[in-house]
């Protein structure tokens, strides 16, 4: 299993502005993903975080909104950036530590509420 | 990615009575897993289903794989307020990402 953290677990932010979302696992992992959850919504994949190289978008997401770091196997971070309240929702990051279409790690979230 | 047809969207039963969500694609799906999510909590994993016809149990749960490949259900008997939450199943996607439903949301009334 996994233990994944998130920080910060919820912000109230105003438009125009931007979000850091940081996660971090407890052990070494090739594949984390980011996920956007709409109140009463479905999980939307937004991208996958590639270590050493640029995160891979979904459609419908791109990298200026979305920017994505990560510089090791343990740790990731999503912006959100010039955010409007369109982007209130929780986004969560998840990890999966047999190599594809396995079970998902799920960290606790970030509710993200603009104003 | 492969998509998943969830139904029904919610579901309200009285504490006792059982439960079930049914998961459909058009396409045969290599394997479908099963995940739960409690009101403010985050997705858990509940189960993963790979042959055709299997049927696997968690105490009151059982998960079932229909033998086309094609459908999967979530079956709770004599639900209880602690199986409260949404029950997403989720189908193997492109990228080898699954890709989720939009999920059955139970409320059990005590």
């Amino acid at each position: 299993s996994a233990v994944i953290s998130q920080k910060p677990s919820r912000d109230i932010c105003q438009r125009g502005t931007s979000l850091t979302i940081q996660c971090q696992v407890d052990s070494q992992v090739t594949m984390m993903f980011w996920y956007r959850q709409q109140p009463g919504q479905s999980l939307t994949l937004i991208a996958t975080a590639n270590q050493g190289s640029e995160a891979t978008y979904e459609s419908g997401f791109v990298i200026d909104k979305f920017p994505i770091s990560r510089p090791n196997l343990t740790f990731s971070t999503l912006t959100v950036s010039n955010m409007s309240p369109e982007d209130s929702s929780i986004y969560l990051c998840s990890v999966d530590l047999a190599g594809g279409n396995n079970e998902q790690f799920f960290g606790p979230g970030t509710r993200l509420t603009v104003l | 990615g492969q998509q998943v047809m969830q139904i029904p969207q919610y579901q309200h039963v009285q504490e006792g009575e059982d439960f079930t969500t049914y998961c459909n694609s058009s396409t045969t799906l290599s394997n479908i897993q099963w995940y739960k999510q409690r009101p403010g909590g985050h997705p858990v994993f509940l189960i993963q289903l790979v042959k055709s016809g299997e049927v696997k149990k968690q105490k009151r749960l059982t998960f079932q794989f229909g033998e086309a490949k094609k459908n999967s259900s979530l079956h709770i008997t004599a639900t209880q307020t602690t199986d409260v939450g949404t029950y997403f199943c989720a189908g193997p996607g492109g990228s080898y990402i699954p890709t989720f439903g939009r999920g059955t949301s139970l409320i059990v009334h005590p």
